[in-house]
């Protein structure tokens, strides 16, 4: 999966607590991503963040906090405001220029069971 | 604000056959990439094709692009089990990217 790295795989939780996702990237990437995937649907953007120290919303980022302190991490807390958390949660980056400027990689996803 | 919306929903079809899949966006892009993903993993990029292109082929894909319909076709060609999974079209505008619900792809034995 191209360098980046979640965990864990599976992560389940109690209603009420927040948890925190992984990703790491080790491809130099200056864009890291968070998507949230439904079954039978297409991804949708929960934040983004183009350089270290800066991230912005994207469309589904109410419930969810991000950081980016270093450039090869880009963690996602789903917080217990989220009111459906249930998912499967995809990161990916960009590199920022050259050949490759247009091209997201994706990590392997993070399936978020809340019980 | 989503933009790709792919049809059909599900392609079923015989090993050898070939897998067009459809792909429509609302507003200007600069460009629009397939992705896949088999299941329960991450995507993987296939091909981009930009705003100002109109066909573009990688291996057994070939990618059209008709920006006067605000529509993308993906065929896969000489179809093989492997190809089973489902396929995204990315529509990217500005900064980021926006996906389709996808194809599920079948390709039977």
């Amino acid at each position: 999966d191209g360098g980046i790295t979640q965990s864990p795989k599976y992560l389940f939780r109690k209603e009420g607590q927040n948890v925190t996702l992984s990703c790491e990237q080790n491809l130099n990437h200056d864009a890291m991503y968070w998507y949230r995937q439904d079954p039978g649907q297409g991804l949708r953007l929960i934040y983004y963040s183009q350089i270290v120290n800066d991230f912005q919303k994207g469309d589904i980022a109410e419930g969810y906090s991000v950081s980016r302190e270093k450039k090869e991490s880009f963690p996602l807390t789903v917080t217990s405001a989220q009111k459906n958390p249930t998912a499967f949660y995809l990161c990916a980056s960009k590199s920022e220029q050259g050949a490759m400027y247009n091209e997201q990689f994706f990590g392997p996803g993070t399936r978020l069971t809340v019980l | 604000s989503q933009q790709g919306e792919e049809d059909p929903q599900a392609l079923s079809i015989q090993e050898g056959e070939n897998a067009t899949m459809n792909c429509s966006y609302k507003t200007s892009i600069n460009n629009l990439q397939w992705y896949r993903q088999n299941s329960g993993r991450g995507l993987v990029h296939l091909i981009l094709i930009r705003s100002n292109e109109r066909e573009k082929h990688s291996g057994r894909l070939r990618v059209t692009l008709d920006t006067s319909k605000k529509s993308s076709s993906l065929l896969i060609t000489a179809s093989r089990a492997a190809d089973t999974a489902s396929y995204f079209c990315a529509a990217r505008g500005g900064q980021n990217f926006v996906f389709g619900p996808g194809t599920r792809l079948s390709v039977l034995p």
